[in-house]
């Protein structure tokens, strides 16, 4: 089945850019949304943004301006750049599949499957 | 403060039923949206427990079961059990420019 993995730094400075990666292994990373949510510690979930196979985003508006995600469908990876980080961004990172359906004008939403999470540390 | 408002925490027994409440708005839970659930155990990844209002992805147990009614969407657990102590998000679409908002987490006590 689709497992999805993250990988990059677990520690960055102040003012500096996070740079995460999720590889998705067990299936293409094709026809398929996929997106970013973080868990600051001891908080709830937040969704950071979307990308879909051929490379068109979304994102939350409070982080918009700060927020990068990118496909490789040759290295079946998608990526997360947020810029300007500060101590309020240090949070579990996950990646996630996500899917979408609207069935006679119902719109559904969900997050799966997941990956283990990263935890990233804003600090100087 | 989260989009969609849960309750902080709620228990039970072991054999009991309970329900958990997801409270949005029109904008969201109210609208033609229908609400996901997830399970987070300490440590772990969250795991999608009902999609689609009411649906159960495979392998999720029948003791699960979604619904809602105007703004409120609801997660019961029927028979309790040890395993099902975890805590739970909710999450709505919520347009094309907010896309989704999840709810701030209820935690779950199997007593």
């Amino acid at each position: 089945q689709v497992q999805l993995q993250e990988s990059g730094p677990g520690l960055v400075k102040p003012s500096e850019t996070l740079s995460l990666t999720c590889t998705v292994s067990g299936g293409s990373i094709s026809y398929f949304y996929w997106s970013w949510i973080r868990q600051p510690p001891g908080k709830g979930l937040e969704w950071i943004g979307y990308i879909y196979y051929s490379g068109s985003t979304n994102y939350n508006p409070s982080l918009k301006s700060r927020v990068t995600i990118s496909v490789d469908t040759s290295k079946n990876q998608f990526s997360l750049k947020l810029s300007s980080v500060t101590a309020a961004d240090t949070a579990i990172y996950y990646c996630a599949r996500e899917g979408i359906t609207m069935v006679q004008g119902v719109i559904s939403d969900w997050f799966d499957p997941w990956g283990q999470g990263t935890l990233v540390t804003v600090s100087s | 403060q989260s989009a969609l408002t849960q309750p902080a925490s709620v228990s039970g027994s072991p054999g009991q039923s309970i329900t958990i409440s997801c409270t949005g708005s029109s904008s969201d839970v109210g609208s033609n949206f229908l609400v996901s659930w997830y399970q987070e155990h300490p440590g772990k990844a969250p795991k999608l427990m009902i999609y689609e209002g009411s649906k159960r992805p495979s392998g999720v147990s029948n003791r699960f079961s979604g619904s809602k009614s105007g703004n409120t969407a609801s997660l019961t657990i029927s028979g309790l059990q040890a395993e099902d102590e975890a805590d739970y998000y909710c999450c709505s679409y919520a347009g094309s420019s907010t896309h989704v908002v999840f709810g701030g987490g209820t935690k779950l006590t199997v007593l």
